[in-house]
């Protein structure tokens, strides 16, 4: 599978938007970017995924860029629910296996 | 809202000892899935299950674990005999045919 780069941590103050970055340089034609998160003790959840275009859902947006080596997961009001481990993982469109790297740990603050 | 069932939430063992982790996975999902998370580490895929047998899996999933769906709700996964290194939090996971996998809250493995 291709690898993906995060920063390890991220702060951001509640209800401001935060951007989360996501390199992937070697991003082959047919890969997916999925984007999941984990709160505190408990399973991983899925926020979002996108192939080339920009995407939005209820829970947030995804920016991809024009050359696909890079995303921006954006959420447009943080809340203190939203503190998670995020992760950003390529995939084929197809229900295969899913494989974590360290994501990034976003803290938000009162 | 739909959801995936895992049970127990937290089962101790003592090693060498055989423990079954059983999940429920959303009713019309076709694709089933383990991973584990050991204390402070990443998410590692265990084994990937699709029309009643292994689609795929990881090189920790070896002789020791086997998978199985009993009577088409349930999902388990098996360890023969424990190790101290299978502590662990165990999740399940089920998706219909599209990207979106759905996690279950994990079953926490304390081997003693």
């Amino acid at each position: 599978d291709a690898k993906t780069t995060q920063p390890n941590s991220m702060e951001s103050n509640e209800e401001e938007p935060v951007h989360l970055p996501c390199n992937h340089s070697t991003i082959s034609g047919t890969d997916y970017i999925h984007w999941y998160r984990q709160l505190p003790s408990q399973g991983p959840e899925y926020v979002i995924h996108g192939l080339t275009s920009n995407v939005n859902n209820r829970m947030a947006s995804l920016a991809i860029a024009e050359d696909r080596k890079s995303s921006t997961l954006i959420l447009h009001r943080a809340t203190l629910r939203d503190a998670a481990v995020y992760y950003c993982i390529l995939g084929s469109g197809s229900a295969r296996q899913l494989t974590f790297g360290s994501g990034t740990q976003l803290t938000v603050l009162p | 809202e739909p959801e995936v069932t895992q049970t127990p939430s937290h089962q101790v063992t003592q090693m060498g000892q055989e423990v079954i982790l059983r999940c429920v996975p959303i009713s019309n999902h076709l694709y089933f899935y383990w991973y584990r998370q050991i204390l402070g580490q990443k998410v590692e895929f265990l084994v990937s299950f699709y029309n009643n047998e292994i689609s795929e899996k990881s090189e920790i999933f070896d002789d020791q674990f086997s998978v199985e769906r009993p009577d088409g709700s349930n999902f388990t996964l098996k360890i023969r005999s424990t190790k101290l290194e299978d502590s662990a939090m165990y999740f399940c996971a089920s998706r219909i045919t599209g990207v979106e996998a759905f996690f279950g809250q994990g079953t926490r493995l304390t081997v003693v």
